[in-house]
């Protein structure tokens, strides 16, 4: 079985700053994917970013970026000119091909004016 | 619909009723996944269909919880016998299925048993 690890329950930034979330996973497949979802109040879950696990270049959506390390296991998310929107969960997931995603505990991050 | 529809979006229940949860997923998705989140914590998977038929429940908890999908679109999730600590945020969500992997969610139903 896969597990995801968040070691990180909270964390808070400045707006305009930079702020980096943590995850780690266990696996012992080649092929998968990583993802990063953000859940706001609102409970519906929007996903931020993914990565296959096959590409080495690092995956970047706008202000997100992720720092994926195979070898070690880590798939970090790097939010830049945090805004006050971005206040929310964060959830690390993990997914073999066809099969259900594998979520971490998640990291409430708040965005202070 | 644009998006997953998920009814209704609160329900409080008595201890030892049954419940009945709705799914409605993305038109076309032929895959469609349960997770159960409880406070504090990240989504724990239920149940997977892929299409009709459910691809994989290990994560079902005990036999009071199934769930159907007749006609492939729609699913229901059953709980019977509700108990407390069944109180928590159920989730839904849909996708194309196979190599597109992008899961879309439902704002979920909050499920309250006192």
């Amino acid at each position: 079985a896969q597990t995801v690890t968040q070691s990180q329950p909270e964390m808070s930034v400045q707006e305009a700053e930079t702020v980096t979330l943590s995850c780690t996973y266990d696996t012992s497949e080649n092929n998968y994917y990583l993802f990063w979802y953000k859940q706001p109040p609102s409970r519906q879950m929007i996903l931020v970013i993914r990565q296959e696990a096959y590409k080495q270049q690092n995956a970047t959506e706008n202000r997100f970026s992720v720092n994926f390390q195979k070898a070690a296991k880590s798939f970090s998310l790097k939010i830049s000119d945090s805004q006050l929107g971005d206040t929310a969960m964060y959830f690390c997931a993990f997914m073999k091909p066809g099969y259900a995603l594998n979520f971490g505990k998640g990291t409430s991050l708040l965005v202070t004016p | 619909g644009a998006g997953v529809s998920q009814t209704p979006s609160n329900k409080v229940t008595e201890k030892g009723k049954y419940v009945e949860l709705r799914c409605d997923p993305i038109s076309g998705h032929t895959a469609l996944y349960w997770y159960r989140q409880s406070l504090g914590q990240g989504p724990e998977f239920l149940i997977y269909f892929q299409g009709t038929g459910a691809a994989d429940d290990s994560g079902l908890p005990n036999d009071r919880f199934f769930a159907v999908r007749p006609e492939g679109s729609v699913s229901t999730l059953k709980i019977q016998r509700t108990e407390r600590g069944d109180s928590a945020v159920y989730l839904c969500a849909s996708s194309f299925g196979g190599r597109d992997t992008e899961a879309f969610f439902g704002q979920g139903t909050r499920l309250t048993v006192v």
